[in-house]
């Protein structure tokens, strides 16, 4: 079975601080994305990376930077949180091609509070 | 750009019923793939179907079909023989072929009532 984890499913941060959301999936995918959800805003992307060391800025960048050093983990940072970060975020992986069986699959998601 | 549009934010179908499940796209890119997925309220995101720009029949998966009409650009998801369970929010998502991006559309909340 494809595994997409995340590293806490809810985080509490203060103001100001510099917050570390990982993810790691074990199915060898190339892709790998990290999205926010709000309601009413669906899904919408903050970064991807296609391959290791490689990133793509999504819809919504700021305020966000991306590391993938290797192929498994996927971190997304916020460099100074803000309490407009608070959301869902979640974290998906995908083989890099499309076709069938290459649908992303995702984590169970990381709600993060900003105080 | 990518973009998905999901013009429903809510749908009501009784069960035993059919529901189609709109959804627009936008792209420049000739080969791309078409998903929806389904999440329940407990979060996790379920894919439910899939189609390719080239496909030349609509995909069928179980109760979930997807009227394809590329002209137009639209991808509609219908749920046929509605069952309690289907309730949840349904997600249409778009990944080109060249350029990795997958974009999602704002979702429609699906209610159904017995």
């Amino acid at each position: 079975d494809v595994k997409v984890t995340q590293s806490s499913r809810y985080l509490v941060k203060r103001t100001g601080e510099k917050v570390f959301l990982e993810c790691v999936q074990d199915m060898d995918h190339e892709n790998m994305f990290w999205y926010r959800q709000d309601p009413g805003l669906g899904l919408r992307l903050i970064y991807f990376s296609y391959d290791v060391k490689m990133k793509e800025k999504g819809d919504i960048p700021e305020g966000y930077s991306v590391s993938r050093e290797k192929k498994e983990r996927f971190s997304l940072i916020l460099e100074s949180a803000s309490t407009n970060q608070t959301s869902m975020y979640l974290c998906a992986s995908s083989f890099y091609k499309t076709g069938k069986n290459t649908e992303a699959f995702f984590g169970q998601g990381t709600r993060l509070t900003v105080v | 750009a990518q973009k998905i549009t999901q013009t429903q934010p809510g749908m009501f179908v009784q069960e035993k019923e059919a529901v189609t499940l709109d959804c627009t796209y936008d792209t420049s890119d000739q080969s791309y793939g078409l998903f929806w997925y389904k999440q329940p309220s407990s979060g996790e995101m379920i894919f439910l179907i899939y189609q390719g720009s080239y496909d030349e029949q609509n995909a069928t998966e179980g109760r979930y079909s997807l009227n394809f009409q590329k002209a137009r650009k639209s991808a509609n998801l219908v749920i046929s023989a509605s069952q309690l369970g289907d309730s949840a929010m349904y997600f249409c998502a778009m990944r080109n072929t060249g350029f990795q991006k997958l974009v999602f559309g704002t979702g429609t909340r699906l209610l159904v009532s017995p």
